[in-house]
């Protein structure tokens, strides 16, 4: 059984601060590793795949991965009260592979 | 236009009836998903083709069904809905290259 585990949350940071959400996923053969966006009641909406050891930036959003550890994490600069959601991690073993997720850490974002 | 929509939005139905959920997507993508959310519980996948003449079943696909009909539309069955299918109901789409998945708006079922 493939799994993905997110902190349980929920995540509490103040306006300004760096948010940094972390993902531990089972699957030694996993290649591809995605973050998703989640407001209340909508759809999932990607926010950055990564798929290298090492960073990935884009814009505040900073994607950190180790295989070694078989660790993804998320970290989120100047944190806005817009930030505030649910974010889902996301692990692909394969080309014809699903993607597995994690059940989510609710980040809140404090004025 | 959204690129993935899905049909109804909301629906409310009864113990013991037949549901469809369709998903439509004009990205040209090969690959679709159906999952259902519940809270605390995160995404499970029901179904997912990877093309038309592919289905696959997911970790929960016991009581539901699909049709590929098209490239571009696959649905989503309850043949006898129960209480316990209450739920958020997604569908995705992929790219065969990148494989990042792009969500429709989803379909919130309520069986009484």
């Amino acid at each position: 059984q493939k799994e993905v585990e997110q902190n349980s949350g929920p995540l509490s940071v103040p306006e300004g601060a760096i948010a940094s959400l972390n993902c531990t996923y089972s699957d030694r053969g996993s290649q591809s590793f995605f973050w998703y966006r989640q407001y209340s009641g909508k759809s999932p909406e990607l926010i950055m795949f990564i798929y290298s050891n090492g960073d990935k930036e884009d814009g505040r959003f900073t994607a950190q991965l180790n295989k070694a550890s078989q660790y993804v994490s998320l970290l989120i600069r100047d944190s806005q009260p817009s930030d505030s959601a649910t974010y889902l991690c996301a692990v692909k073993a394969g080309a014809n592979s699903k993607l597995t997720f994690g059940k989510g850490i609710t980040l809140s974002v404090r004025p | 236009d959204a690129d993935v929509t899905q049909t109804p939005r909301n629906r409310i139905t009864k113990t013991g009836k037949r549901i469809m959920l369709e998903c439509s997507q004009t990205k040209g993508h090969d690959r679709m998903y159906w999952y259902r959310q519940d809270p605390g519980l995160g995404l499970q996948l029901i179904y997912y083709s990877f093309d038309v003449k592919d289905i696959n079943k997911g970790e929960i696909s016991d009581g539901y069904s699909v049709s590929r009909q098209a490239q571009a539309k696959f649905s989503l069955s309850l043949e006898s809905a129960i209480p316990n299918q209450t739920a958020l109901y997604f569908c995705a789409t992929s790219d065969w290259s990148t494989d990042t998945q792009y969500f429709g708006p989803g379909t919130r079922l309520t069986v009484l």
